[in-house]
């Protein structure tokens, strides 16, 4: 069973770039068959989706963030990685990495990464 | 950008109850990209149901989805106590590429 966990510093301040990485275990992201996102979620809000990377490098990103959000992967290491640049306290949220799976007709997050706090503030 | 609304926003209901969820996209969702999600407090979401109707793996089949076009349901036949949560509506295909709904509680009552 595939397990994906982040890490990364839970404080950021303001003007600064947000760097966080996914490790997977239990799965391969050279797999083919999933895109590998990160999505976030204001304290006591909803879900927003970030960006996605394909094990070949291709990426999608949300327009809102794209000005300002990178996301990368290592396929040595099993693992991908988000920058967010120019934050603000806005961007204070639990940062979820996540698995999708995109087929004809479905395109869901199929497993989750417990979710790491990033707090935006000086 | 396809705006997915979910109604209502709390949904009180006790144990054995059925649970009705909508969620109201503002165009079309393409083909059967929707997906509904459960999330209880301190956890990630889980996946319950991806495109419209079929269960993820290890989802109870209380659980079923239905819809098409702008509008789908969640049903949850007979609540369970471990069913009181927050669910999420999400489509894919329209940009961004993954959007989700403000979601709905569904609470004790």
């Amino acid at each position: 069973q595939v397990q994906l966990q982040e890490s990364g510093p839970g404080l950021v301040k303001p003007s600064e770039t947000l760097s966080l990485t996914c490790t997977v275990s239990g799965g391969s992201v050279s797999s083919g068959a999933y895109y590998w996102s990160w999505i976030r979620q204001p304290p006591g809000k909803g879900l927003e989706w970030i960006a996605y990377i394909y094990y070949s490098g291709n990426t999608n990103y949300n327009p809102s963030l794209k000005s300002r959000v990178t996301i990368s992967i290592d396929t040595s290491k099993n693992q991908f990685s988000l920058k967010l640049s120019s934050v603000t306290a806005a961007d204070t949220a639990l940062y979820y990495c996540a698995r999708a799976l995109v087929g004809y007709s479905y395109a869901s997050f199929d497993s989750w990464g417990q979710g790491t706090l990033v707090t935006v503030s000086s | 950008e396809i705006v997915l609304t979910q109604s209502p926003g709390t949904l009180s209901l006790s144990p054995g109850e059925r649970a009705t969820l909508s969620c109201r996209a503002s165009q079309s969702v393409r083909s059967s990209y929707l997906a509904w999600y459960q999330q209880k407090p301190g956890q990630a979401p889980r996946l319950l149901i991806h495109g419209v109707s079929s269960r993820a793996t290890g989802i109870p089949d209380r659980f079923s989805g239905s819809g098409s076009g702008t509008d789908f349901t969640l049903i949850i036949s007979r609540l369970e106590p471990e069913d009181f949560a927050v669910y999420y509506c999400q489509q894919y295909g329209s940009s961004p590429l993954f959007t989700f709904g403000p979601g709905t509680t569904v609470d004790i009552k």
